[in-house]
C-alpha cells in the first residue's frame, strides 16, 4: 500500500474485554514504532520494532500491553482486560530504516473507546 | 528523561499574519528535532527536521532553527493560510532511545 494503514479506524469495547489493533506498514520498512495519543495530548511512544523483534518496549504502560511483529512487517497491538483509561487514539508510525536517517511515516490511528 | 514543551494553544490568526510557535527541549544528549502537523483528518506528517545545532528546516514556507544554546526550536511562518489550521507537534529524536519523544502539540486556526 501506498502509507501507514491501520485497522480498524474505530472500535468501541466493553471494560474487561481483550482487543488487537492491527498495524500493516509501509512494505520495506524495517522500524515500526506503536504510540498512544490521549485527548490534547501528544503521542507517548509504546514500543518499537526493529525487524522481528521488539528493540524497545519501555513505553508499555503494564503487562495489560503486548505487541508483535512475528514476520517483520504487520504488527499488532493486544490489550487484555481493557480499563476505560485505556481509551485513546492508537498510531502506528514505520520508517525504512531507524528515525534518525530516514522519515517516519504514521498512519491515521485506531480510536479506541473503552465503555 | 527527555522531554519537549510547546506553548499552549489554540493560536488564533488572521489569514496572512505571521506566526510563531515556540518550542523548548531537554536531552541528555544531541538529539534530532522535528515539527510534525496533523491536519483535521489525516495522519501526523513531518513538517521539517533539523539533525544539528544551527541547522534549518523549511517546507511549505515554514521554518525553524536549531538553537542549542536556548534548547529551542521555534516554528514560525511569516504569511499564513487558512489551509495551515491544524494541530502542530515538536518532537525530539534521541539516537539512544530510538524513539521520538513529543509535546503536547499546539492547535493553530487560520481565519480569512
Amino acid at each position: 500500500g501506498a502509507g501507514v494503514s491501520q485497522t480498524p479506524s474505530n472500535k468501541v469495547t466493553e471494560k474487561g474485554k481483550y482487543v488487537e489493533l492491527r498495524c500493516d506498514p509501509i512494505s520495506g520498512h524495517t522500524a515500526l514504532y506503536w504510540y498512544r495519543q490521549s485527548l490534547g495530548q501528544g503521542p507517548e511512544f509504546l514500543i518499537y520494532f526493529q525487524g522481528t523483534g521488539a528493540a524497545d518496549d519501555s513505553g508499555l504502560p503494564n503487562d495489560r500491553f503486548f505487541a508483535v511483529r512475528p514476520e517483520g512487517s504487520v504488527s499488532t497491538l493486544k490489550i487484555q482486560r481493557t480499563e476505560r483509561g485505556d481509551s485513546a487514539v492508537y498510531l502506528c508510525a514505520s520508517s525504512r530504516e531507524g528515525i534518525q536517517n530516514t522519515e517516519a511515516f504514521f498512519g491515521q490511528g485506531t480510536r479506541l473507546t473503552v465503555v | 528523561g527527555d522531554s519537549v514543551t510547546q506553548m499552549e494553544g489554540p493560536v488564533t490568526l488572521s489569514e496572512e499574519a505571521f506566526l510563531t510557535i515556540n518550542c523548548t527541549y531537554t536531552a541528555t544528549g544531541y538529539p534530532s528535532l522535528f515539527w510534525y502537523v496533523q491536519y483535521p483528518g489525516e495522519g501526523l506528517q513531518l513538517l521539517l527536521k533539523a539533525t544539528k545545532a544551527d541547522d534549518k528546516g523549511s517546507n511549505k514556507g515554514f521554518e525553524a532553527t536549531y538553537r542549542k544554546e536556548t534548547t529551542s526550536f521555534h516554528l514560525e511562518k511569516g504569511s499564513v493560510q487558512v489551509s495551515d489550521s491544524a494541530v502542530y507537534f515538536c518532537a525530539l529524536y534521541d539516537g539512544g532511545y530510538n524513539k521520538l519523544i513529543f509535546g503536547a502539540g499546539t492547535r493553530l486556526a487560520v481565519h480569512p
